[in-house]
């Protein structure tokens, strides 16, 4: 059975940094790539970062683009997210979710995480 | 990007209704679809992809279908659980992926 287990999140001030991760279970991770999806309060669901089975390959949103950087370690099955420079419009609920192949390329997204919340307020 | 728009926003039926729900993209995406079910508090759930495939596991109730810049999910016979808010997502292009805003289905 596959299972992905958000942790990490939490509260953060402005300008501050937090990481988070993701762990991965009941399929063979390095075959897979992986995203976060995030969703403020209030609204719908937004892709923000992605990156491939290998870990060769990552992609961002414009909307964090300089300021989120993905990871992850094949040996541990564990997906990262850090974000650095956070703003208040970070606030929000993070999934993370196992792309439908291995390459990034044309991915749904077939399990999701219960997500962890981040908040950043000063 | 390419951007998805849903329709409508908010939708009201009875248990034992068909409900459809359109989603549109603003370019082709051939038949890169995906629709989810999601719930607060809980992870989001794959129903559809490539636009008429129905997820293992997913209820047959669940239908989809289109392809280039329209699209429709169906549910027949709403069930009690089937209340939630459902997203539709091209993966066409990856960068970025987008959703569509989400149609939430209430109970009447």
């Amino acid at each position: 059975e596959v299972e992905l287990l958000e942790s990490g999140g939490g509260f953060a001030q402005p300008g501050g940094s937090l990481i988070f991760s993701c762990a991965a279970s009941g399929f063979t991770f390095s075959s897979y790539a992986m995203s976060w999806v995030r969703q403020a309060p209030g609204k719908g669901l937004e892709w923000v970062s992605g990156i491939s089975g290998s870990g060769s390959s990552t992609y961002y949103s414009d909307s964090v683009k300089g300021r989120f950087t993905i990871s992850r370690d094949n040996s541990k099955n564990t997906l990262y997210l850090q974000i650095n420079s956070l703003r208040v419009e970070d606030t929000a609920i993070y999934y993370c979710a196992k792309g439908s192949s291995g390459t990034y390329v044309k991915n749904y997204f077939d399990f999701w995480g219960q997500g962890t919340l981040v908040t950043v307020s000063s | 990007d390419i951007q998805m728009t849903q329709s409508p926003s908010t939708l009201s039926a009875s248990v034992g209704d068909t409900v459809t729900i359109t989603c549109r993209a603003s370019q082709s995406i051939s038949n890169s679809l995906a629709w989810y079910q999601h719930k607060p508090g809980k992870a989001p759930k794959l129903l559809i992809y490539k636009a008429s495939s129905l997820e293992s596991g997913a209820p047959s109730r669940f239908s989809g279908s289109g392809s280039g810049t329209e699209f429709t999910l169906t549910i027949s016979s709403l069930q009690p659980d089937d209340f939630a808010t459902y997203y539709c997502q091209q993966y066409n292009n990856y960068s970025p992926y987008t959703f569509g805003q989400g149609t939430k289905l209430e109970i009447k």
